[in-house]
């Protein structure tokens, strides 16, 4: 089984609507991130958390909110979809060794959302 | 300017030849490199990891950084159509966020 999940893979939806993206991870690590991907821009950070009772906003944040409901949980929201949200999303997971440094992240095989 | 700048390509090369990637970078706080591939419709995996300066080689890839540049390189020897991916360098200072450049699309033919 993957160690990083996300749902759902794909999902077409309106403007306007409210949508939800959910990531599960098994790796037992505190540090849970959200990008996105667009082509030429790269990975674009929209949220991260530490650990459960830490949320921050990320390079992108506007138009989108987290809940981290628990350790292995992790979900984004965008409030009223649009257009310019249309982008593959991915889900990462990291842990810092006990010198501190952080360790690689793991990334969910990612949800294509097409925002009509 | 982005912290982290990398040549989108796309890069197109015959079976066997050495690809080099490269990344350039303006923050001197950062110390950990990283290149991540990541295949189409997945999601990226980490493939080298180098702190600090100096190379670090693994089977066919080598890593290089040269802090005093402030540019990172990628170079992978007698490549083969299943390095066809789109490469992604990654930076971080100490325990802090990572960055990404825009990656770069590598296509391999036979």
């Amino acid at each position: 089984d993957a160690d990083v999940t996300q749902t759902p893979r794909n999902r077409i939806t309106k403007t306007g609507k409210r949508i939800m993206l959910e990531c599960s991870q098994t790796k037992g690590h505190d540090r849970m991130y959200w990008y996105r991907q667009d082509p030429g821009l790269g990975l674009r950070l929209i949220y991260y958390s530490f650990d459960v009772k830490d949320i921050n906003k990320g390079e992108i944040s506007d138009g989108y909110s987290v809940s981290r409901q628990a350790q292995a949980k992790f979900s984004l929201s965008l409030e009223s979809a649009i257009p310019n949200q249309t982008a593959l999303y991915f889900c990462a997971t990291s842990d810092l060794t006990l010198a501190g440094v952080q360790e690689t992240q793991y990334f969910g095989p990612g949800t294509r959302l097409l925002v009509l | 300017q982005k912290e982290v700048e990398q040549d989108p390509g796309p890069l197109s090369v015959p079976e066997g030849a050495i690809v080099s990637l490269n990344c350039t970078y303006s923050n001197s706080a950062f110390q950990y490199f990283m290149w991540y591939r990541q295949y189409s419709r997945k999601g990226p995996e980490l493939l080298m990891y180098t702190y600090s300066s100096g190379n670090k080689e693994d089977g066919r890839f080598t890593a290089q950084v040269d802090k005093s540049s402030k540019y990172i390189s990628l170079f992978i020897r007698d490549s083969q159509p299943s390095d066809s991916a789109t490469y992604l360098c990654a930076m971080s200072a100490n325990g802090g966020k990572l960055i990404f450049g825009q990656g770069t699309e590598l296509s391999v033919k036979p």
